[in-house]
């Protein structure tokens, strides 16, 4: 079965770190590129990040830029996203999702969210 | 970065209606363009990727088409079970990859 499962979400003071995780299974990992997007409350998508399929190409979005780093690990079937001097407007649920096929950057599988709430 | 905005924001239909939701992009994306359904709580899912290429295991009531900066959804039978929020999205551009702002669809 194709799946996606973060882990890693929780309560986080501003300006502190967190790091998430997003393993896979059912699928040829290391032949994808990955995503992560986030959704705030009550909110729409918002894209994140993107790692190519080799891990040498990184995308951000500017609102991340610079603070989050995507990651990943080919040999565990794993990326991760860290995220450092987290702010209030980080709050969301963040998904991994994967490329339909290698280049083409649309989603064909999620993970099922994982919460980040950034609060003192 | 190339914005993506759709409309409605919200409609309401009954069962057995025929919705169109469009997307407008800012400029020229080529046909570079995916949808999305998202059931309250839940994940979004594939529904249409490349304007019109209907994703598996996806219903046929779902089709897409349009070209150039201007796309449309449609769903040609409502069904109780299309309850959720629509979104697309272009993959044209990156980065950043960029959403519509969605359509929450209601059943009346």
């Amino acid at each position: 079965q194709v799946q996606l499962v973060e882990s890693g979400g929780g309560v986080v003071q501003p300006g502190r770190s967190l790091r998430l995780s997003c393993a896979a299974s059912g699928f040829t990992f290391s032949t994808y590129g990955l995503h992560w997007v986030r959704q705030a409350p009550g909110k729409g998508l918002e894209w994140v990040a993107l790692i190519s399929y080799n891990g040498r190409t990184e995308y951000y979005a500017d609102s991340v830029k610079g603070r989050f780093t995507i990651s990943r690990d080919n040999s565990k079937n794993t990326f991760y996203l860290q995220m450092n001097s987290l702010r209030a407007d980080d709050t969301a649920v963040y998904y991994c999702a994967k490329d339909l096929v290698r280049g083409l950057y649309a989603f064909d599988i999620w993970g099922q969210g994982t919460m980040v709430t950034v609060s003192s | 970065d190339i914005q993506m905005i759709q409309s409605p924001s919200s409609l309401s239909a009954s069962v057995g209606d025929r919705v169109t939701i469009t997307c407008r992009a800012s400029q020229d994306i080529s046909n570079s363009l995916a949808w999305y359904q998202q059931k309250p709580g839940k994940a979004p899912k594939l529904l249409l990727y490349g304007t019109s290429r209907l994703q598996g295991g996806v219903p046929s009531r779902f089709s897409g088409s349009g070209s150039g900066t201007e796309y449309t959804l449609t769903i040609s039978s409502l069904q109780p079970e299309d309850l959720a929020t629509y979104y697309c999205q272009q993959y044209h551009s990156t980065p950043p990859l960029t959403f519509g702002g969605g359509t929450k669809v209601e059943i009346k």
